[in-house]
């Protein structure tokens, strides 16, 4: 199957400061991708759509000026969370669907990055 | 809206026994069904998925789930569980557009024992 990478794996930032986790589909063009957050043994619940050269559309709840999403490749969408706060610690995922094999195909996820705000 | 529901939190199998994760959906029109599994600290692995065709999906690591529309559900099956194969399971739909996203049930836990 498809591959998606994401970076990093873990990360551990102060309060107050911004990290930046990117999301990159390596062997397909993705014109959509999707970040996801997950808290312990809980659903994947989707923060927002990333689409190249566009602004991403955020769901109900998820603020845009805290997570901010650029999709400026069809291969690497990236998930920015600024001035991070302990409760913004939890796991992402991002995921992406080839653009060019239609609409019935499955996403594939990248290996999520786990953020601890300290 | 389209939403998936899993009844179980936790399904306990002996190694050897046939497994059921049960799965539920909602949605308008003819929904794009899905299976992933997670492992501790990982992303999501693609099992299978129901787009149209047969009711009996085929998908990775021997396991097969069953699209009943009139029963709106479509439960993971295996006919030998692996020990092997104690992960966090999710199922997911969404419509047939091609930039929609995924809409994930809760998750099941499954636990086999040897």
């Amino acid at each position: 199957g498809a591959v998606v990478s994401q970076h990093p794996s873990w990360v551990i930032c102060k309060s107050g400061t911004s990290v930046k986790i990117e999301c990159r589909s390596l062997d397909f063009q993705a014109t959509t991708m999707f970040w996801y957050r997950q808290f312990p043994k809980q659903s994947l619940m989707l923060m927002a759509t990333s689409n190249e050269g566009s602004k991403a559309t955020y769901e109900q709840g998820v603020e845009k000026d805290k997570f901010l999403i650029n999709h400026a490749s069809l291969t690497l969408s990236t998930l920015t969370v600024t001035s991070a706060h302990p409760e913004d610690s939890s796991f992402y995922i991002c995921s992406a669907r080839s653009s060019d094999r239609g609409g019935n195909t499955e996403a594939f996820f990248g290996q999520g990055t786990r953020l601890t705000v300290v | 809206a389209q939403s998936v529901a899993q009844p179980e939190d936790q399904v306990n199998v002996a190694e050897g026994n046939p497994l059921t994760v049960k799965c539920t959906y909602s949605v308008s029109g003819n929904p794009y069904l899905f299976w992933y599994v997670q492992y501790p600290n990982r992303g999501l692995q693609f099992l299978l998925k129901y787009i149209t065709g047969d009711n009996l999906v085929k998908g990775s690591y021997g396991f097969e789930a069953e699209f009943n529309k009139s029963q709106t559900s479509f439960h993971l099956k295996k006919p030998s569980a692996l020990v092997s194969d104690s992960a966090l399971y999710f199922c997911a739909v969404r419509g047939i557009q091609a930039g929609t996203a995924l809409i994930f049930g809760k998750g099941t836990t499954l636990s086999v024992s040897s």
